[in-house]
């Protein structure tokens, strides 16, 4: 069965500094992987996926990800936080083989942007 | 732009009464969704529908019914409301199930007394 786990509820960085948000997932076959993002009072939008090509995918607003399969990780990180990047970031793992389409969604790291 | 359109940001309702949630979408997705988010808990999937009259259940489908009468419109239906439904709930489309894209509205937060 298929699972992901974002390992922190909150992140706190200070502005200019690096991100780093941690997802590990779980899937039988070689999954599909999202990143999507949620400002306040804004509706979700993706930020960045993973369908089996290149392992670096590099989103919107200068984030990027790593698909690491040894790691069974997809980390998403940018060189330098901007206060508008305070938002919750969720990572989402699909199963391409499964034929009731089910993307499981992570609980969700909230970005905190320190002046 | 593309577009999802949910009809209502915020509603109160009381308990036992029955609530109509509608979603829009103008990019003539056959796939949409309903998802429930509660903190800590991500998005659980409520219904989905990927035809015109056609729906599927989701994760979490108990107390809820959907309704799909034109492709552009997806209903969401709590047939007598409780408690524990007050959420947020958000709706989705995407044309493409295996690019994984959804489009989301910016959500309804539904608050039951």
């Amino acid at each position: 069965a298929q699972s992901v786990t974002q390992l922190d509820s909150h992140v706190s960085v200070s502005e200019g500094t690096p991100v780093l948000l941690r997802c590990n997932y779980s899937s039988s076959y070689s999954p599909s992987l999202f990143w999507y993002v949620q400002h306040p009072n804004k509706g979700l939008q993706l930020l960045l996926k993973y369908t089996s090509a290149a392992t670096l995918v590099k989103g919107i607003n200068g984030f990027e990800a790593e698909f690491k399969k040894s790691e069974t990780s997809f980390h998403l990180t940018k060189p330098s936080a901007h206060m508008s990047d305070a938002a919750e970031y969720f990572c989402v793992v699909s199963d391409p083989m499964d034929s009731n389409y089910q993307l499981i969604w992570g609980a969700g790291t909230k970005l905190i942007i320190k002046p | 732009d593309v577009k999802v359109t949910q009809s209502s940001r915020y509603l109160v309702k009381r308990t036992g009464e029955k609530v109509f949630l509608e979603c829009v979408q103008d990019m003539d997705h056959e796939n949409m969704f309903w998802y429930r988010q509660d903190p800590g808990l991500g998005l659980r999937l409520i219904y989905f529908s990927y035809d015109v009259k056609m729906k599927e259940k989701g994760d979490i489908p108990e107390g809820y019914s959907v309704s799909r009468e034109k492709k552009e419109r997806f209903s969401l239906i709590l047939e007598s409301a409780s408690t524990n439904q007050t959420s947020m709930y958000l709706c989705a489309s995407t044309e493409d199930f295996d690019t994984g894209e959804l489009f989301f509205g910016e959500g309804s937060r539904l608050t039951v007394l």
